[in-house]
């Protein structure tokens, strides 16, 4: 069975102090992982795509990654406005369209 | 308007109400989705239609009816619901072609409380 573990649960910076986010997953020949930002009261916004071991991808102060059995979301220099939940999910080659989703990483940027 | 929007925002209900959410894509999709969102559990996909095929999560509660007339407006039909029914209700889209996975584009969801 398909599952994405993040960690860790809840994460606080302080301005300007980098960290980064795991998600490891199993899956069934992936076909995809994804990242999204979820601000409360809101859906789930795209962030990145990733479809193979080795690729990287960066928007702004946020780079992502991605190894056969994990993926992070490296974040430099983060502002408060970067503060938001940030969720992982899969999709697999046994499960079209059905992205699995993992629980998310409360971020909290302290000025 | 743009992206993909939902109502109500809000929707209170008793357990013997029956109900609708509503769901419209501005992006020209061609799928749409409904997951549900609880609180501390990862989001879970209820129904998929894609292509006008209709896939859908067997552990689904038949009390929750979906309806995708078109490929742009997608409902929730709800009726008879319990408490633990209560989530954040999100509907989605994306643009697949060739069964390659693109990213889903989420609206912002109808928070939903069975009284």
């Amino acid at each position: 069975e398909d599952q994405v573990t993040q960690s860790p649960e809840a994460l606080r910076l302080q301005e300007g102090e980098s960290s980064s986010l795991n998600c490891s997953y199993t899956v069934s020949g992936l076909r995809g992982l994804f990242w999204y930002r979820q601000d409360p009261g809101k859906g789930p916004e795209f962030l990145f795509t990733l479809y193979s071991a080795g690729e990287e991808k960066e928007k702004e102060r946020l780079k992502a990654t991605l190894t056969k059995k994990e993926s992070f979301l490296h974040i430099t220099a983060p502002k408060p406005e970067d503060s938001a939940t940030y969720l992982c999910a899969v999709v697999g080659d046994t499960g079209f369209q059905k992205l699995v989703f993992g629980t998310g990483t409360r971020l909290l940027v302290s000025p | 308007e743009t992206g993909v929007t939902q109502t109500p925002r809000h929707l209170v209900m008793g357990m013997t109400n029956k109900k609708s959410l509503k769901c419209e894509q501005h992006l020209g999709h061609n799928a749409m989705y409904w997951y549900k969102q609880s609180a501390k559990k990862p989001l879970e996909l209820m129904f998929v239609y894609s292509l006008e095929e209709r896939v859908e999560n067997n552990s689904v509660p038949s009390r929750f009816s979906p309806e995708c007339p078109n490929s742009s407006h997608l409902f929730l039909h709800l009726h008879t619901l319990q408490p633990e029914d209560s989530a954040l209700y999100l509907c989605a889209s994306s643009q697949d072609r060739d069964r390659r996975y693109s990213p889903l584009h989420f609206g912002n969801g109808t928070r939903l409380t069975v009284t």
